[in-house]
């Protein structure tokens, strides 16, 4: 049980090129978060996604888009990158949206360390 | 604006003693609260959480407590330990929605052996 996976692990763009992250859990788990995490920030939602086939946007949706083809995976795109994307990305993934007991959480990925050079 | 801020960015504690980590929000609606701790290269895990009915929760040498009317919760350790050495996130959500987890900005706590 791997849990939650993100690939790439790290990645270095230039302004206007374009990229997607890929996040896996293998959970089966209904719902998935996509976050940046950056200094003095905390996490902050970038999109999710309730389940298959459905996305929505979170608090900084924009320059990004998403796609949950499967139910496992969670894409993240950035159509053309920025240095303000300069982040770490975290992907979450939830068994459902609304709480069901006291150790009901997300569960986090490792991570991608993109800069946009 | 951020909803849930932890105001001490880091925090130095010896080992075998107490630590204490702060968190405030502002947003009244917010009922369920969680921690987290994160290690470097690695993404947060899931460490304790407490809801807005109860005002403690403890679990082995981890409990929150929870000031409502202060809109104040605090993780203490005890006893720390050096493995404990990490970044602690709070976050915060309403009436158990987890579409929307708003989070703290961390705090890395560093047990001293």
């Amino acid at each position: 049980n791997a849990g939650v996976t993100q690939t790439p692990k790290f990645r270095v763009l230039k302004t206007g090129q374009s990229m997607t992250l890929l996040c896996a859990q293998d959970m089966n788990h209904e719902y998935m978060y996509w976050y940046r995490q950056d200094p003095g920030m905390g996490l902050r939602l970038i999109h999710y996604s309730v389940g298959e086939g459905t996305t929505a946007k979170g608090e900084v949706p924009d320059g990004y888009n998403v796609s949950r083809l499967k139910k496992q995976n969670f894409l993240l795109g950035l159509e053309s990158a920025a240095p303000s994307q300069t982040s770490v990305y975290f992907c979450a993934s939830s068994y459902e949206g609304r709480r069901r007991s006291s150790t009901d959480t997300q569960y986090f990925g490792p991570g991608t360390r993109l800069t946009v050079l | 604006d951020q909803q849930v801020k932890q105001n001490s960015p880091s925090l130095s504690v010896q080992e075998g003693r107490i630590s204490i980590l702060n968190c405030d929000y502002t947003n009244s609606m917010f009922d369920y609260f969680l921690w987290y701790k994160k290690y470097p290269a690695e993404g947060p895990t899931f460490l304790i959480s407490i809801s807005s009915i109860k005002d403690k929760n403890e679990d082995g040498r981890f409990t929150v407590f929870l000031n409502k009317s202060a809109k104040h919760l605090s993780l203490h350790i005890v006893p720390s330990q050096p493995g404990d050495s990490a970044v602690y996130f709070c976050a915060a959500s309403a009436s158990g929605n987890f579409n929307k987890f708003y989070f703290g900005s961390g705090t890395k706590l560093n047990v001293k052996p």
